[in-house]
């Protein structure tokens, strides 16, 4: 079926290090793909987005690419920080008016 | 950019009474909203699809009468929590898409404590 699917955490990282957080998708056709991050007692916010396979998106840092060969969209910094510390989500979805699917969510935390 | 106002953002209510949450687009026409709950160190759950004008579609396993949603307007979507039991307690989330628009932007969340 058409599903998310992404690392469990919870993943703890020093500052500074590289984070990956993997996340594949099943679905048929060619769906958009998004990563969302909540902080701790809030609502979810966009972090990056792509549309279209070969699409890199990228936000404060963290990148992920809508790869179709692998129909994954893993996420990626550099060098984390601990303000960076939340929950991330990966999502997908359809043209129209279609409602995002979202992965299980892997919480990140980041100790200096 | 696009701005959905959730409200309220907490409330606490005794069991058996009924609980609306607002959900509005702030500066664009949503004709589609969604509602998600999201039970600790979970996910979210899709509970329903609301569309403007006419009844509500909900997943499965959601019951319909205890969870009324209404979207009146095109800026407007509310969701009931009817006759509310401590097992409701959880964070419901709301989203729009705006009309051509190429993502999805979430309300704050209410967190519903169910005492």
């Amino acid at each position: 079926g058409n599903s998310v699917t992404q690392m469990e955490g919870p993943v703890t990282l020093s500052e500074e290090a590289f984070l990956t957080i993997n996340c594949t998708y099943t679905a048929t056709g060619y769906p958009s793909l998004f990563w969302y991050v909540q902080y701790p007692g809030e609502g979810l916010q966009l972090l990056l987005k792509a549309t279209k396979a070969d699409d890199k998106g990228s936000n404060k840092g963290f990148e992920a690419t809508y790869r179709k060969e692998t129909t994954s969209f893993h996420l990626e910094k550099g060098s984390v920080q601990v303000s960076d510390s939340a929950v991330y989500f990966c999502a997908r979805t359809f043209s129209g008016n279609t409602p995002l699917v979202f992965g299980k969510g892997t919480r990140l935390s980041v100790i200096a | 950019g696009a701005v959905v106002s959730q409200h309220p953002s907490r409330v606490i209510c005794k069991s058996g009474t009924s609980v609306k949450i607002e959900c509005r687009s702030l500066d664009f026409q949503a004709t589609t909203m969604f509602w998600y709950r999201q039970f600790p160190k979970k996910s979210l759950m899709l509970m329903a699809t609301s569309n403007e004008g006419s009844k509500a579609t909900y997943e499965q396993g959601v019951e319909k009468d205890k969870f009324l949603i209404n979207h009146a307007s095109l800026t407007l979507s509310t969701l009931t929590v009817t006759s509310a039991h401590p097992e409701d307690s959880s964070f419901y989330i709301c989203s729009a898409r705006e009309e051509g628009g190429h993502g999805y932007t979430f309300g704050s969340g209410t967190r519903l404590t169910v005492v």
